[in-house]
């Protein structure tokens, strides 16, 4: 079926850096461009970045531009997002999504001092 | 930045009442590209709408998207107790690909 299996969640400090996976399986992800959301305890979801279905382009919410970065391996069927200059203002769960087929189930990540 | 503001806030109805939900985008959504999600507490979003009257897979017929341009509505015909939750609105045809703050529908 269907689906997208987010990894690579932990609690890092302060400054530091985290990369994230999101693997996946049944549907053909080379034909998708890809998302990450990320959302904070008690609040909304926040979009973050979108990377085209080819590679080609990345787009970025102005609250990450700079220190994350998205990339995709087609031939791995993964997705990643790179995230560095961590802050406590960071700290949520972190979800992959395809907007119009599904969303993975997401990885928690804490950043503390 | 296309802005969406969803109304109302929290909705309280009652199972097999109708409940319509808002979502009014700042700007004109290109291509009509505005989703609706479910998040029930502890889980993760999952997309009922698409393409603002596409349903889902396996979304059952109850929930149905509507509008176009600014202005779009989710309906839900006769409320189950499974749908009660949070719902949210995104837009993809622009870049930041935004979300609305959510309705939270709850039971009256």
């Amino acid at each position: 079926q269907v689906q997208l299996v987010e990894s690579g969640g932990g609690v890092v400090q302060t400054g530091g850096s985290l990369r994230l996976s999101c693997a996946a399986s049944g549907f053909t992800f080379r034909d998708y461009g890809m998302h990450w959301v990320r959302q904070a305890p008690g609040k909304g979801l926040e979009w973050l970045a979108f990377i085209r279905y080819d590679g080609s382009n990345q787009y970025y919410a102005d609250s990450v531009k700079g220190r994350f970065t998205i990339s995709r391996d087609n031939s791995k069927n993964t997705l990643y997002l790179q995230m560095n200059s961590l802050s406590a203002e960071d700290t949520a769960m972190y979800y992959c999504q395809v907007i119009t087929v599904t969303w993975g189930q997401g990885t928690l990540v804490t950043v503390s001092s | 930045e296309i802005v969406l503001t969803q109304s109302p806030g929290t909705l309280s109805l009652s199972p097999g009442e109708r409940a319509t939900l808002s979502c009014r985008a700042s700007q004109s959504v290109s291509n009509n590209y505005l989703a609706w999600f479910l998040q029930k507490p502890g889980q993760a979003p999952r997309l009922l709408i698409y393409a603002a009257s596409s349903r889902a897979t396996g979304i059952p017929d109850r929930f149905s998207g509507s509008g176009s341009g600014t202005d779009f509505t989710l309906t839900i015909s006769r409320l189950e107790p499974e749908d009660f939750a949070v719902y949210y609105c995104q837009q993809y045809g622009h870049s930041p690909f935004t979300f609305g703050q959510g309705t939270k529908l709850e039971i009256k």
